[in-house]
């Protein structure tokens, strides 16, 4: 069964500090990933993508990484601010108009 | 218009109350997906539609649920006859085209209590 895993399910940090959140996927076929942000009562926006070979890419203090040897991927923040509190969600796109979500790791960041 | 925009809101059912869920997105977007968020999980697909051809239903979750497209713009989510376990936020996302490639644009959702 296709299926994204997230951790920390939920992350308390301190406003300034830097956090990584974890996304294992087993989903096949596998064309590309997406980090997403759900701030509460909101859709998700999209933060990065990520093809199968790419290893790296960054948007602003956001930097998301992929390893699909393994099937792991994750998105670091530097230097957290209060509007950073919010859902991350990890997606994997099959190719074939088939989104698989991630639960999501709800952080909050704190003064 | 700028983004997905979704209607009602909120929407409160009495159980067996059948509702209608309107999605809005954007101007020539090709694509457009419903999906199904429990509260603290991460959204489920319900169907696809590209223009207005409903391409996938599969994750429709009983025949209770229905939508439709019928102009390939604007799209339509009705549930009848409404049950608890259907409390959830009813996501709708378009893309320009039917690849994805240029990425999924979400609406806010409309958060469904049945009750």
């Amino acid at each position: 069964k296709n299926q994204v895993e997230q951790s920390p399910q939920s992350l308390i940090i301190l406003e300034g500090k830097n956090c990584t959140l974890q996304c294992n996927y087993t989903v096949s076929p596998f064309s590309n990933l997406r980090w997403y942000k759900q701030d509460t009562g909101r859709g998700p926006v999209s933060l990065t993508i990520m093809t199968f070979s790419e290893n790296t890419k960054s948007n602003g203090r956001y930097t998301a990484t992929l390893d699909a040897d393994t099937k792991q991927s994750s998105l670091h923040i530097t230097a957290s601010q209060l509007s950073d509190s919010a859902s991350y969600i990890c997606v994997v796109n099959t190719g074939f108009q088939k989104l698989v979500f991630g639960t999501g790791t709800r952080l909050l960041v704190s003064p | 218009g700028a983004g997905v925009s979704q209607s009602p809101r909120y929407k409160v059912a009495k159980r067996g109350q059948d509702v209608a869920l309107r999605c809005d997105p954007i101007s020539g977007h090709v694509s457009l997906f419903w999906y199904q968020q429990a509260l603290g999980q991460g959204p489920e697909f319900l169907t696809y539609f590209q223009n207005e051809a409903q391409l996938d239903k599969s994750g429709l979750p009983s025949d209770r649920f229905f939508a439709e497209r019928p102009e390939g713009s604007v799209s339509t989510l009705k549930i009848q006859r409404t049950q608890q376990e259907d409390s959830a936020v009813y996501l709708c996302a378009s893309s320009l085209e039917f690849t994805g490639t240029y990425g999924y644009t979400f609406g806010s959702g409309t958060r469904l209590t049945v009750v």
